[in-house]
């Protein structure tokens, strides 16, 4: 089983709708996680990291974490054409000393 | 400078080349990383250094062959390369390596596109 499963996408909604990306884990002694945003030929980078169940918000941006179920997700509020990229699921396995793993990304294009 | 830094960011080389791939930080983080980014893959991690110690290799063939000076550099090393590791090559920092402080917070370079013929 993978460690960390996100669904490949492409994910399409239109300007101004919700977009929601899930992510699916394997182990339940994980505990951080964090939502990457890569641009076409651009690096990774940081866009949420959580540690506990519940919500977080940030912007338009909140994640979910609910650690019994094994799942996170990130929902983008007002969805704009400028959120069109793969976003990144990492988990740190508490077993796995620290290091992030990574689902395959979900690619999200946001359509005007 | 800021941030984290990778050059070359574009490299061809044939199979026989033996060529690096340098990366540099200037966060102050103690830990450095090389991934694997291939097409419609997720990231795989290829080797780790803490406070310039390898803390983890993750079964990576021995013609890829990393370094690491100090807590700011991070070189991999490339030779007699196969085509089928052509890829986005990302090195990555965070402070450290501790999971429940927001430690490992990973801050990524640009990347190097490394094409094998």
């Amino acid at each position: 089983q993978k460690e960390v499963e996100q669904n490949s996408g492409p994910l399409s909604v239109p300007e101004g709708a919700i977009a929601s990306l899930n992510c699916t884990y394997s182990d339940r002694v994980s505990q951080s996680f964090f939502w990457y945003r890569q641009y076409s030929g651009k690096s990774p980078e940081l866009i949420m990291s959580i540690y506990s169940n519940g919500d977080k918000e940030d912007g338009r941006f909140t994640a979910q974490l609910n650690k019994a179920s094994q799942y996170v997700s990130l929902l983008i509020r007002d969805s704009q054409p400028s959120d069109s990229a793969t976003y990144l699921c990492a988990v740190a396995f508490y077993n796995q000393g620290g290091k992030l793993i990574f689902g395959q990304g979900t690619e999200l294009s946001v359509k005007p | 400078e800021t941030g984290v830094t990778q050059t070359p960011r574009h490299l061809v080389m044939g199979m026989t080349n033996k060529k690096s791939l340098k990366c540099e930080q200037h966060l102050g983080h103690n830990a450095m990383y090389w991934y694997k980014q291939s097409a419609k893959k997720p990231l795989e991690l290829m080797f780790v250094y803490n406070f310039k110690e390898q803390t983890e290799n993750n079964s990576v063939p021995s013609r890829f062959s990393p370094e690491c000076p100090n807590s700011s550099h991070l070189f991999l090393h490339l030779h007699t390369l196969q085509p089928e590791d052509s890829a986005l090559y990302l090195c990555a920092s965070s402070l450290g390596l501790a999971s429940d402080s927001g430690a490992n917070v990973l801050t990524f370079g640009a990347g190097s596109r490394l094409t094998v013929l």
